[in-house]
């Protein structure tokens, strides 16, 4: 079985400073990653997704993400946070070796970032 | 492309009633999707189809859910009969399959059961 598990529920950041959002995975096989965000009343967008190579992704609104297999993490990041950026984040996993399409979505941790 | 679209956007009706949900998936997606969002349970998928036929309806609550995909443009998700607990935000996403494999959500249908 494969599960995501973001361990905080909310993440607070001021303004301009770097923010980090924690994600962690359990697949059998190999996973593929992804990080959504959710605007209020808002489907998810998708923001950047790790299949292979470079461990760290790059993806919309200047967010990255870095994969450790060793850890088993996918941690969304930003070196600068805005406002604008305070939303409900999902990280999501697929496991690849099972051809389960379905991604296993996390709780969520809500950003906000005060100005 | 317009994205994913799904209607109605809003529905509130009454317990016992039908419910139909509607979805539109991004042209040239093979792979369509059903969550449910609630505050309780989170995000929850009910069931997906690839190139039209139903895959994994595992997530699907009970017997008085359905869903249908009768083309590659259109899919229903139906509820008969309704009970409040039914009360949660609807999406559908679709996705390429050989591709990007990245699901692209619709805005959702918040369905309020009384």
């Amino acid at each position: 079985a494969q599960s995501v598990a973001q361990p905080e529920d909310q993440v607070n950041v001021a303004e301009g400073n770097p923010l980090t959002v924690k994600c962690t995975y359990s697949v059998s096989g190999n996973p593929y990653l992804f990080w959504y965000v959710q605007y209020p009343n808002r489907g998810l967008q998708f923001l950047l997704k790790y299949i292979t190579g470079d461990n760290l992704v790059k993806g919309s609104y200047g967010f990255e993400a870095e994969f450790n297999k060793s850890q088993t993490s996918f941690h969304l990041k930003k070196p600068s946070a805005l406002v604008s950026d305070s939303a409900l984040y999902f990280c999501a996993v697929r496991d690849m070796d099972t051809g389960r399409r379905a991604l296993t979505f996390g709780s969520g941790t809500r950003l906000q970032v005060q100005p | 492309d317009a994205g994913v679209i799904q209607s109605p956007r809003h529905e509130v009706t009454e317990m016992g009633q039908e419910v139909t949900l509607r979805c539109k998936p991004i042209s040239g997606h093979n792979s369509l999707f059903w969550y449910r969002q609630t505050m309780m349970r989170g995000l929850e998928l009910l069931i997906y189809f690839n190139n039209n036929v139903p895959i994994d309806d595992s997530g699907m609550p009970e017997d008085r859910f359905s869903a249908k995909m009768p083309n590659a443009s259109f899919s229903t998700l139906k509820i008969q009969p309704s009970e409040p607990r039914d009360s949660a935000v609807y999406f559908c996403a679709s996705s390429f399959e050989g591709g990007a494999y990245e699901q692209y959500f619709g805005p959702g249908t918040r369905l309020t059961v009384t």
